[in-house]
């Protein structure tokens, strides 16, 4: 079982929609939590952070579910422009290396 | 500020060959660090750094050399290319801060490696 396990998509969704995604992690001693966004041939780019209480920014809600190990992002009013891949990283306190998932493609349609 | 910069977007290899990618950042960034990117996979650490003088191997190291001699600059060698190389290259850097190491990356553009 991979370390950090995503949904490769893509997840085909009208434009105006909400779409939600997942990224289950096997790791309990995880202790910080990302999402971040790649554009096609683009570097990727921090979306947001996850913490325990979840968090919100814009139209991007992100939350941490550690009793079932995963982190879920979810896009309200989605737009053309959030057509991407979604990496979610987490890592331990205790290194300094990061474990990243494949991502999830999302493409938003007119 | 320029961010993090590699240089060459784009290399072509021949089997053997070696070289350096460079990566610099201009951000004070404590924390540097190489990433491979193949398809289907997630991001791969190859070697990593936490200050000057300081690098330290990440999960996938073999065929590559690091060196941090200053705070600016890390660069990745390719001791000797093999097609096994081919991928696409990131440096990313970080300040811990109040975040420590886990704090969010910068990357640079990538680096397109083709080894033939």
């Amino acid at each position: 079982r991979k370390e950090v396990e995503q949904d490769p998509g893509p997840f085909n969704v009208p434009e105006g929609a909400t779409v939600a995604f997942n990224c289950t992690y096997s790791n309990s001693a995880s202790q910080s939590f990302f999402w971040y966004r790649q554009d096609c041939r683009k570097e990727p780019k921090l979306l947001m952070s996850v913490y325990s209480s979840g968090n919100e920014d814009g139209r991007f809600t992100a939350q941490l579910n550690r009793a079932s190990q995963y982190i879920s992002l979810l896009i309200r009013d989605s737009k053309l422009s959030d057509s991407a891949t979604y990496l979610c990283v987490v890592c331990m306190d205790s290194n300094y290396q990061l474990i990243w998932g494949a991502g999830t493609k999302l493409i938003i349609k007119p | 500020n320029a961010g993090v910069t590699q240089t060459p977007k784009f290399q072509v290899l021949k089997t053997g060959q070696s070289m350096t990618l460079q990566c610099a950042q201009d951000m004070n960034h404590e924390y540097m660090s190489w990433y491979r990117q193949d398809p289907g996979m997630g991001l791969r650490l190859i070697h990593y750094s936490v200050g000057a003088g300081i690098t330290d191997q990440g999960e996938v190291p073999n065929g590559y050399n690091v060196s941090r001699s200053t705070t600016e600059d890390f660069p990745l060698r390719l001791l000797s290319a093999a097609p096994s190389q081919t991928s696409v290259y990131f440096c990313a850097s970080s300040y811990p801060g109040e975040g420590g190491y886990n704090s969010p990356l910068h990357f640079g553009n990538g680096t397109r490696l083709t080894v033939t």
